[in-house]
């Protein structure tokens, strides 16, 4: 398949083990994030999102932190199987913001068997 | 299906031409968007559209044109005046604004090369 990035952060785990991927965010304004992977040669897919009035959400196998102090957001994969291998992007943006997302640079997530 | 439709997969484009990336959704979406994708980097806004007809500059629209005639296409131009057209290009809908969540889907993408 096609690279989207020959150059970004890269997480290798072993399979089996929990990732934790990293974000920091730019606008401490900003009430809506949103964490989506993209597999090789394909569009970004959404995982999971949090509002900042929370700083924790669950999903299946996937949990997403939010720490507004620092402007930091993670994504935990409990469990991190080989088709978790993707990069992984985070988005934010302004309730009053209509429909507009600022996408962070994303994180190569690698998964050894 | 549902879902947001890129053609083509893969676009060559010679010196001078003008090449057009079609995007169509049947999501019901009134906002569209497109981004280039860079090796190393992440997603960068060309052009949104909130609505028919009408439609705005992102942070880097020199050298592309966009049109929104029908809620369904938002096909982009490339035009000779992008001087280095060679990425990935994405393409999604999101739902209007109404004090929900502002997901963006994304479709398949088209890689774009230049001969």
């Amino acid at each position: 398949g096609e690279s989207v990035g020959l150059h970004l952060p890269t997480l290798s785990v072993q399979e089996g083990d929990n990732s934790i991927i990293n974000c920091a965010y730019s606008n401490s304004a900003s009430d809506y994030f949103i964490w989506y992977k993209q597999e090789s040669g394909k569009g970004p897919q959404f995982i999971i999102d949090i509002r900042s009035n929370m700083d924790k959400r669950q999903g299946q196998r996937v949990t997403v932190l939010l720490n507004k102090t620092v402007k930091h957001l993670s994504l935990q994969i409990a469990a991190t199987q080989p088709g978790d291998s993707a990069v992984y992007f985070c988005a934010e943006t302004l309730e009053n913001a209509g429909n507009m997302l600022t996408f962070g640079g994303g994180t190569r997530l690698m998964v050894k068997p | 299906d549902g879902g947001i439709t890129q053609s083509p997969k893969y676009l060559f484009r010679k010196e001078g031409q003008n090449v057009t990336l079609s995007c169509e959704q049947n999501l019901n979406h009134d906002a569209m968007y497109w981004y280039r994708q860079d090796p190393g980097q992440g997603l960068r806004l060309i052009y949104y559209s909130q609505i028919v007809n009408d439609f705005q500059k992102g942070d880097i629209a020199e050298g592309y044109s966009v049109s929104r005639e029908k809620k369904e296409s938002f096909p982009l131009t490339v035009t000779s005046a992008q001087k280095n057209p060679t990425a990935f290009y994405l393409c999604a809908s999101s739902a209007p604004y109404r004090g929900g969540k502002n997901i963006q889907y994304f479709g398949a993408g088209t890689r774009l090369s230049v001969l």
